[in-house]
């Protein structure tokens, strides 16, 4: 089975601050990769699909990169409801779709 | 709108079964296949399984595979997610997913169930 593995697990952050959030899979995904929002009492949306693909309705300061076994998702300038737990998942393994164990962004 | 909307949280006794429904609307139910994921309380999102509404072909997580079924009734557009022998670590959000693709190649969950809370306790 494909492993996914999110780092920072946690990270503090401020409004306006760039922030970068890496996944890393235990074996080549090329670009079958994406990310979910998740706040608090709520289920999980998708930010980014296949890597780099902005789903519709989502704001521009969100993009994705990486190809590969190493992605990152990108927060140009966090907005106060930005702060929430962030999971990649990857797709290459149809249709087996592993997450990472998610990063909990938080307001510094 | 497209939506998938759930069945309401249940308590269930250890060793018990549980049987979630996950309605859709809004869409051509067969044209997209429904994955479950499940989160305990506090904890990351966990692949549990994938079910075809074309043709009901599904795929488990191993750790799962002989515990839960999962089945879908075209006529009403609903999936099923049941789960045997319950244990206190099943206790979870149990979510349903359309997976979406463009193409048939990438994919994608959109929209989720809203959660349906299943707390197994004696």
């Amino acid at each position: 089975d494909i492993q996914m593995t999110q780092s920072p697990s946690s990270l503090s952050a401020s409004v306006g601050d760039r922030v970068t959030i890496t996944c890393r899979a235990s074996q080549s995904i090329t670009s079958y990769l994406n990310w979910y929002q998740q706040k608090p009492g709520e289920a999980p949306k998708v930010l980014i699909y296949a890597t780099s693909s902005l789903q519709s309705g989502v704001p521009s300061r969100f993009s994705g990169s990486g190809s590969g076994t190493d992605f990152t998702l990108t927060i140009s300038s966090l907005q106060p409801e930005d702060f929430a737990t962030y999971y990649c998942q990857q797709s290459y393994s149809t249709p087996m779709y592993t997450f990472g164990q998610g990063t909990k962004l938080e307001i510094k | 709108q497209v939506q998938l909307v759930q069945s309401g949280p249940e308590v269930k006794k250890p060793g018990a079964s549980v049987k979630v429904s996950c309605k859709a609307s809004g869409y051509n139910f067969t044209r997209y296949a429904v994955s479950w994921v499940r989160q305990a309380p506090g904890r990351g999102l966990e692949w549990m399984g994938w079910i075809s509404t074309y043709n009901g072909d599904t795929k488990y997580v191993q750790k799962l595979q002989d515990r839960v079924t999962l089945t879908t009734d075209t006529p009403t557009s609903t999936a099923y997610m049941e789960l045997r022998s319950l244990r206190s670590d099943d206790t979870a959000v149990y979510y349903c997913a359309r997976v979406d693709t463009t193409w048939g190649v990438y994919i994608w969950f959109d929209p989720w169930g809203q959660g349906t809370l299943i707390t197994v306790s004696s």
